[in-house]
């Protein structure tokens, strides 16, 4: 079935670099996201990354994706206070329009 | 700005008394979505409409109902609301659904309403 998987917390300096991964089940998936939700807040779209690629790279944020494993890491450069919330990893399968499967999130704390 | 609206952000109601939760998108998306999002948990799929479509996810109760009267707009009935209803509510939209490269697929997410059950 479909799953995806992340781990819970992550916690880091300031100014360092963050690594936050996930595992996905189904290898039929298209698209693979990364939403970051704030408290209190709807999900906002940080990027994605197509099936075929390996890496995609955006100012601070870079995507690798190791599709033989099922592997997605979203690895965000230079964090800041502002980077701390949840970060929710997302795969998208296509059953009549677009469903997308959530992990659990990864709650990214920055220590000063 | 083009956008996901949800309204109310906050919504209280008692056990059993019907709600609605409204949403709205200037985006003209063909698909739009409603998630639930318990606390601490990841966003669950309910169900979605696909132009005037309506897809049900095989495990919604019965309990959640869903028009969406013209493109625009979508709403969530919870006819019965219980204790385990708690839980904010997630509207998104996509332009399309049918998968390629083009990826018109990406959805767009309000910012949520939260369901408190007295």
């Amino acid at each position: 079935g479909e799953d995806v998987e992340q781990s819970l917390f992550l916690s880091v300096r300031e100014g360092d670099s963050s690594v936050i991964n996930c595992t996905y089940t189904d290898s039929s998936s298209t698209y693979l996201y990364w939403y970051k939700q704030e408290p209190g807040a709807g999900l906002q779209l940080l990027t994605y990354i197509f099936s075929n690629m390996d890496m995609k790279q955006d100012q601070r944020l870079t995507v690798l994706l190791n599709k033989k494993d099922k592997h997605l890491s979203l690895r965000i450069a230079d964090t800041q206070t502002g980077d701390s919330a949840i970060y929710f990893c997302a795969e998208s399968l296509i059953q009549g329009a677009q469903k997308l499967v959530f992990g659990q999130g990864t709650r990214l704390t920055i220590n000063p | 700005d083009a956008m996901v609206i949800q309204n109310p952000r906050y919504q209280v109601t008692q056990f059993g008394k019907p709600v609605t939760l409204s949403c709205s998108q200037t985006l003209n998306h063909n698909v739009m979505y409603w998630y639930q999002q318990k606390s601490s948990q990841a966003p669950k799929l309910l169900f979605h409409y696909y132009d005037k479509d309506f897809n049900n996810e095989a495990d919604t109760p019965d309990n959640f109902q869903s028009r969406r009267p013209n493109t625009s707009f979508c709403f969530l009935d919870i006819r019965s609301p219980g204790l385990g209803d708690a839980a904010m509510y997630l509207c998104a939209t996509s332009r399309d659904g049918s998968g390629g490269a083009l990826n018109t697929d990406t959805q767009y997410f309000g910012p949520g309403t939260r369901l408190t059950v007295l």
